[in-house]
């Protein structure tokens, strides 16, 4: 049974790095396409990005450059950056593991981060 | 980037009752279409995907259609555990998107 265990610090301040990591138990890290999402308090959902093939990346341009997705086979994990944050980067970040399709199969339980000085 | 509209944007609905939600994409998705739900403080969980393939493990209540720009995720007979907020997924092309959710709660 795959499980997703996001980690990060919940308070960054602005201007900042957003750093955050998903471990993942249970399967293997080397096929599927593992994601990044987020959802603002209150609001909908946005696909930030996601690694696959063990380091090929997409990432939502939404975010332009600022975003920076990499993974650590050896450890079963895969890391979320996200350079020069704002207050409009305050949500609840998730993880997840999407199978070809791009559904999206399991997910973390989600971590807030707030950006605030 | 691919928008999806949902409506309605909330439902109130007894238990038992049949509820259809529909989604609607401004461009075509052929089936790359997933439906998911979410209760509140939790991860969403993914009940459909390509347009009609219900999940394993997800109740036979409920259902998807559509194909093209128009979906709908209908739960035949409302459950006390359903009432939810549920997202549409297009898959058909990055950045992959979510329509803005429909609220189902109790009237």
């Amino acid at each position: 049974h795959v499980q997703l265990q996001e980690s990060g610090p919940g308070l960054v301040k602005p201007s900042e790095t957003l750093s955050l990591t998903c471990n993942v138990s249970g399967g293997s890290i080397s096929s599927y396409y593992w994601s990044w999402i987020r959802q603002p308090p209150g609001k909908g959902l946005e696909w930030i990005g996601y690694i696959y093939n063990s380091g090929s990346t997409k990432h939502n341009p939404s975010l332009k450059s600022r975003v920076t997705i990499s993974v650590d086979t050896s450890k079963n994990q895969f890391s979320l950056r996200v350079t020069s944050v704002t207050a409009a980067d305050t949500a609840v970040y998730y993880c997840a593991r999407a199978v070809n399709g791009g559904r999206l199969e399991y997910w973390g339980q989600g971590t807030l981060v707030t950006v605030s000085s | 980037d691919i928008q999806l509209t949902q409506s309605p944007s909330s439902v109130s609905a007894s238990v038992g009752d049949r509820v259809i939600i529909t989604c609607r994409a401004s461009q075509a998705v052929s089936n790359w279409l997933a439906w998911y739900q979410q209760k509140p403080g939790k991860a969403p969980k993914l009940l459909i995907y390509a347009a009609s393939s219900l999940q394993s493990g997800v109740p036979s209540r409920f259902s998807g259609s559509g194909a093209g720009t128009d979906f709908t995720l209908t739960i035949s007979s409302l459950q006390p555990e359903d009432f939810a907020t549920y997202y549409c997924q297009q898959a058909h092309s990055f950045p992959f998107t979510f329509g803005p959710g429909t609220k189902v709660d109790i009237k």
